[in-house]
């Protein structure tokens, strides 16, 4: 069965520094990885995906993630964090078949500060 | 962007009690799905729904537990006799195909509270 572990709980950066949140799932074959964000009272928006082609994905909001096969990892990253990141990121595994019954991990919350 | 709806966004109950959340799920969307988060702890699949059956459930995911969809719009989570723990935010979302890499879109979420 797929796992994602998302190994920092809590993260606190300056507006404006750079930003990369970690990931690294567990899945036999050739997973297919997700990225969402949850602010405070709304639902999980996607912010990108991959499952095939360049490791280097491009999301909404201007994050990015490289997926690195080597390492069983999928990292967020962000050159420039603004305040209105503040959230908490899920990093996400989906198996292949024809339903999609993705497992997330516990999620890192995002602390911007001025 | 087109949204999924859950109704409460937060439901207290007694112990031993029935509840029903709901959900409207993007109306062209054609596979439905809940997931819930215990506080503190990861977001889990509890069930998936298309064509009016269960594709999919969870060990989560027992009798206490079903899913219906009414009426053609909205896709309702029954929990017949609620427990302590079964406290947690609760996650309705929808897809237009059930591929592994298709988006699922979330609703904002029910918070039930167990007393």
């Amino acid at each position: 069965a797929q796992s994602v572990t998302q190994p920092d709980i809590h993260i606190t950066v300056s507006e404006g520094a750079s930003l990369e949140l970690r990931c690294n799932y567990s899945y036999g074959a050739t997973p297919y990885l997700f990225w969402y964000v949850q602010s405070p009272g709304q639902g999980l928006q996607l912010l990108l995906k991959y499952f095939s082609g360049d490791t280097l994905v491009q999301g909404i909001k201007g994050f990015e993630a490289e997926f690195k096969r080597s390492q069983s990892s999928f990292n967020l990253r962000k050159p420039s964090v603004h305040w209105s990141d503040a959230a908490e990121y899920f990093c996400a595994v989906g198996a292949g078949g024809g339903y999609q019954k993705v497992t997330f991990g516990t999620g890192t919350k995002l602390q911007v500060i001025p | 962007e087109p949204e999924v709806t859950q109704t409460p966004s937060h439901q207290v109950t007694q112990m031993g009690q029935e509840v029903i959340l709901r959900c409207v799920p993007i109306s062209n969307h054609l596979y439905f799905y809940w997931y819930r988060q215990i506080l503190g702890q990861k977001v889990e699949f509890l069930v998936s729904f298309y064509n009016n059956e269960i594709s999919e459930k969870s060990e989560i995911f027992d009798d206490q537990f079903s899913v219906e969809r009414p009426d053609g719009s909205n896709f309702t989570l029954k929990i017949r006799s609620t427990k302590l723990e079964d406290s947690a935010m609760y996650f309705c979302a929808s897809s237009l195909t059930g591929g592994p890499t298709e988006k699922l879109f979330f609703g904002s979420g029910t918070q039930l509270s167990v007393l």
